[in-house]
């Protein structure tokens, strides 16, 4: 069965360094997605993106953060200089369409910011 | 209350109970989804129910949606151990590109 799949699976980065966290959507699918989840806390947006564009942002996704898409198959979450707050499961997603069909999400990304 | 709120927090019941799970939104959506999370895991997709409809079914699962009450309801049926998990709903916002994650409802099944 087609999945989304994160890597790496776990990153531990110094303050002020930048990590870029990797995802590979499910092959036909459009729309794309990242979500973080602070330890104990909700799942929240970061940032849709849908041909080759951000859709949406969240107050969250600030300049900070960018999103590509360099190739055919990767999409990509860049934080520039990362602070301890920063630590978090970070969250990939893709579906097919926009309103209609499930988001499928991989396994995450445990990033801690030390 | 926030755009996507479960109840009861956290639920423990027996194998072979019934648990049942409810979510409550405050706009208008595309849709809404279930996930379960096992514990520092990802985010499994469990249904998806359209605004336009308003029960679905997948196995031991069944989710109803009142759009009008604006509330979904996941009833898992005959619960097992494995089904020991946070469960979550997220609703696709009429006019958005995103879902917005409820605060989970932990469940736990005793053996």
């Amino acid at each position: 069965e087609p999945e989304v799949t994160q890597t790496p699976s776990h990153q531990v980065t110094q303050m002020g360094q930048e990590v870029i966290l990797r995802c590979v959507p499910i092959s036909n699918h459009l729309y794309f997605y990242w979500y973080r989840q602070i330890l104990g806390q909700k799942v929240e947006f970061l940032v849709s993106f849908y041909n080759n564009e951000i859709s949406e942002k969240s107050e969250i996704f600030d300049d900070q953060f960018s999103v590509e898409r360099p190739d055919g198959s990767n999409f990509t979450l860049k934080i520039r200089s990362t602070k301890l707050e920063d630590s978090a499961m970070y969250f990939c997603a893709s579906s097919f369409t926009q309103g209609r069909t499930e988001a499928f999400f991989g396994q995450g990304t445990r990033l801690t910011v030390v | 209350s926030q755009q996507g709120e479960e109840d009861p927090q956290a639920l423990s019941i027996q194998e072979g109970e019934n648990a049942t799970m409810n979510c409550s939104y405050k706009t208008s959506i595309n849709n809404l989804q279930w996930y379960r999370q096992n514990s520092g895991r990802g985010l499994v997709h469990l249904i998806l129910i359209r605004s336009n409809e308003r029960e679905k079914h997948s196995g031991r699962l069944r989710v109803t949606l009142d759009t009008s009450k604006k509330s979904s309801s996941l009833l898992i049926t005959a619960s097992r151990a494995a089904d020991t998990a946070s469960y979550f709903c997220a609703t696709e916002l009429s006019g958005t590109y995103k879902y917005i994650f409820g605060t989970g409802t932990r469940l736990k099944v005793l053996a």
